[in-house]
């Protein structure tokens, strides 16, 4: 089943604003890694987080980590209408370095 | 350089029907994974291969499921006798190397499968 669980579904928002969202798991993690997809270009990996770090930036993206809560969060700033995409963490856990496993995902709207 | 790529990238076959999907990982890329991402869904791991150790098989979904790897190189989806909930798209991924750690994958555009 799936043990990643992304939070919202689905997000509406302007050009400009900020966008947030958040992943909630279950068990203790390697690290959280978070991907884009959309239709044009498929899934693209956009950071990984190590389960001893707590903040991490890329560009306009910054994911935070909060290994108590078991929860992570994706914040992209500035949005723009090409950010547009299907939101998905994807957790690393127990003995595998290499088998991840999905949340659903959260489908994000910018409006131009 | 050249990303992962997948053919077909749509497939659609009779219930019953065996179907072959291909990947081309990245040269120089050790790993390689299969997904299936059911509409509206998260991705769901199938098989990882590693160089030359056994395949990690634990996500295959049934019997009806199997995959192969020549070496590093192409890899190939065998779903038989397909069931309409074989209706998917499977994506495939590679990277440099799985087994040393955080790896980051890099997927290919998939294949959209449509089971009738």
């Amino acid at each position: 089943s799936q043990q990643g669980e992304e939070d919202p579904q689905a997000l509406s928002i302007q050009e400009g604003e900020n966008a947030t969202m958040n992943c909630s798991y279950k068990t203790s993690i390697n690290n959280l890694q978070w991907y884009r997809q959309n239709s044009g270009r498929g899934l693209v990996h956009l950071i990984l987080i190590r389960s001893n770090e707590r903040e991490k930036h890329s560009g306009r993206l910054r994911v935070t980590l909060d290994t108590s809560k078991k929860s992570s969060s994706l914040l992209i700033t500035a949005s723009r209408a090409a950010d547009t995409a299907s939101y998905f963490c994807a957790q690393n856990s127990g003995g595998s370095n290499y088998k991840l496993t999905f949340g659903k995902g959260t489908l994000l709207t910018v409006n131009p | 350089g050249a990303g992962v790529s997948q053919s077909p990238s749509n497939k659609v076959t009779e219930k019953g029907k065996d179907v072959e999907l291909r990947c081309d990982p990245i040269s120089g890329h050790t790993a390689l994974y299969w997904y299936r991402q059911r509409l509206g869904q998260g991705l769901e791991f199938l098989i990882y291969f590693q160089g030359n150790s056994a395949p990690d098989k634990s996500g295959l979904p049934s019997d009806r499921f199997s995959a192969e790897r020549t070496g590093e190189s192409v890899s190939t989806l065998t779903i038989q006798r397909t069931q309409q909930e074989d209706s998917a798209v499977y994506l495939c991924a590679s990277s440099l190397d799985g087994g040393r750690g955080a790896d980051t994958q890099y997927f290919g555009p998939g294949t959209r499968l449509t089971v009738l």
